[in-house]
């Protein structure tokens, strides 16, 4: 497709629930980033890839998150026994290359963990 | 480190007002700045960035931004508020590995009054 599609749009959870965060970014993007957004702030990092190689992956909570992108392309964000503060959207972004900042950005997933 | 503060959690005008939206950064490297508009429900779209060419950055919509590296600012501008620039902006400043991964400020509401 034309832009980054993220699935699914919404997703409820309870407490201690696995879920699973699916991004398919532009078609050749070669970078793709994973951002966490809380309800009233501004998007924080979360990981990188560049192909199917995660280079950053720093900005990952705790070992509870888990991103993968076997192929170079589709991403999953998996989150384990997912807790409360884990509420929030979750925004993918592509680009052709990290380094030239033109990202294209998803509508993002809302996870409501209850 | 990198950083970025975004003054003003709410910012009000009237229709046909300036619009004047501020962001300090903070810098180990020359940054790049964004400015990302983000309209309920949405992901980010960008305005316009900074890569060091011209400190005056025209973007889409009326909007620019002069970067100022003596007072480490980047403040959005618009002559003339429309009730359609209604929504939540975001700057943001690149990490300092160049890998593009970006840190944004907490946001700023913009509300336009009829």
């Amino acid at each position: 497709g034309a832009g980054v599609s993220q699935s699914p749009r919404y997703k409820v959870a309870k407490r201690g629930q696995d879920v699973a965060l699916r991004c398919d970014p532009i078609s050749g993007h070669v970078s793709l980033f994973w951002y966490q957004q809380a309800l009233g702030q501004g998007p924080e990092f979360l990981t990188y890839f560049q192909n199917e190689a995660q280079l950053d992956k720093s900005g990952l909570p705790s070992d509870r998150f888990f991103a993968e992108r076997p192929e170079g392309s589709v991403s999953t964000l998996k989150i384990q026994r997912t807790q409360q503060e884990d509420s929030a959207v979750y925004l993918c972004a592509s680009s052709l290359r990290g380094q030239d900042y033109g990202y294209t950005f998803g509508s993002g997933t809302r996870l409501t963990v209850v | 480190a990198q950083s970025v503060t975004q003054l003003g959690s709410h910012v009000s005008v009237s229709e046909g007002a300036l619009v004047l939206l501020r962001c300090n950064y903070s810098s180990s490297v020359p940054p790049y700045l964004f400015w990302y508009v983000q309209y309920p429900n949405q992901g980010l779209q960008l305005l316009l960035k900074y890569t060091s060419a011209a400190t005056l950055v025209k973007g889409i919509n009326g909007f620019e931004a002069e970067f100022k590296k003596s007072e480490t600012s980047f403040h959005l501008t618009k002559p003339s508020a429309h009730m359609s620039d209604a929504a939540e902006y975001f700057c943001a400043v690149s990490g300092a590995s160049n890998t593009g991964k970006l840190i944004f400020g907490q946001g700023t509401t913009l509300q336009v009054k009829p």
